[in-house]
């Protein structure tokens, strides 16, 4: 079975600090895919990046930056030098094909993690 | 904007009721996806359909069903509703079947059950 734990369910910074939101998951298959979603207040469900298993290269995208780890099953999400708009639900999710092929393209998120950033 | 339209925004509707949630993916995506997200349950995963064709299916009710249609826009039909029933219904679009593509979230149906 598939499962994304986000152990941190609230976090509070002040602007300009640095912010890492972790996620562990848990999956069988070899092939699978990593994503991050931001639900900011308005609600809509925006994409910010998607990993497969094969491709351990951590990534920066300006002042956001992902490590992925597989020998620790984690994906965690790093904002540099926070900023108040990046106040907002984040989500790590999963997908992985399952037994037969028959869970791919199912995406199973975790708890998301409430991000205030205070000015 | 992802490009994937949702309608209504809101539903109020009463215990018992029926209603219809509709989703036009983005232009070229033949990948369409429901979610619930609610409270207590989080972000769940219910139905998603390929092409026209059902390909895989998560915790999704007897009493909610789906379909799409052979331009590619879903409903979501939920009937005999429940309290339990109010939440935000996301439709997602992707381009493949599976990994391929990411899947991008339409605004989303909040429906309210009273």
């Amino acid at each position: 079975a598939q499962k994304v734990t986000q152990a941190q369910t609230e976090i509070s910074v002040v602007e300009k600090e640095d912010v890492t939101l972790d996620c562990v998951y848990e999956t069988r298959d070899t092939t699978y895919y990593l994503f991050w979603y931001k639900q900011p207040p308005s609600g809509e469900l925006v994409f910010l990046i998607r990993r497969n298993s094969f491709d351990e290269q951590n990534e920066i995208s300006g002042r956001y930056s992902w490590n992925f780890q597989k020998s620790t099953s984690s994906f965690n999400f790093t904002i540099t030098a926070s900023q108040v708009v990046d106040s907002a639900v984040y989500f790590c999710a999963l997908m992985s094909p399952g037994a037969g092929g028959t869970s791919y393209g199912k995406l199973t998120f975790g708890q998301g993690t409430i991000l205030t950033v205070h000015p | 904007d992802s490009g994937v339209t949702q309608t209504p925004k809101h539903l109020i509707t009463a215990t018992g009721q029926r209603v219809t949630l509709r989703c036009s993916p983005r232009s070229g995506d033949l990948s369409v996806y429901w979610y619930q997200q609610s409270l207590d349950q989080g972000l769940q995963f219910l139905i998603q359909y390929y092409n026209g064709e059902e390909r895989a299916k998560g915790n999704i009710l007897e009493r909610f069903s789906a379909q799409q249609f052979p331009d590619l826009h879903s409903e979501l039909n939920l009937s005999s509703l429940e309290l339990g029933d109010s939440a935000l219904y996301f439709c997602a679009s992707s381009v493949g079947l599976a990994g391929e593509g990411e899947q991008y979230f339409g605004p989303g149906t909040r429906l309210t059950v009273t």
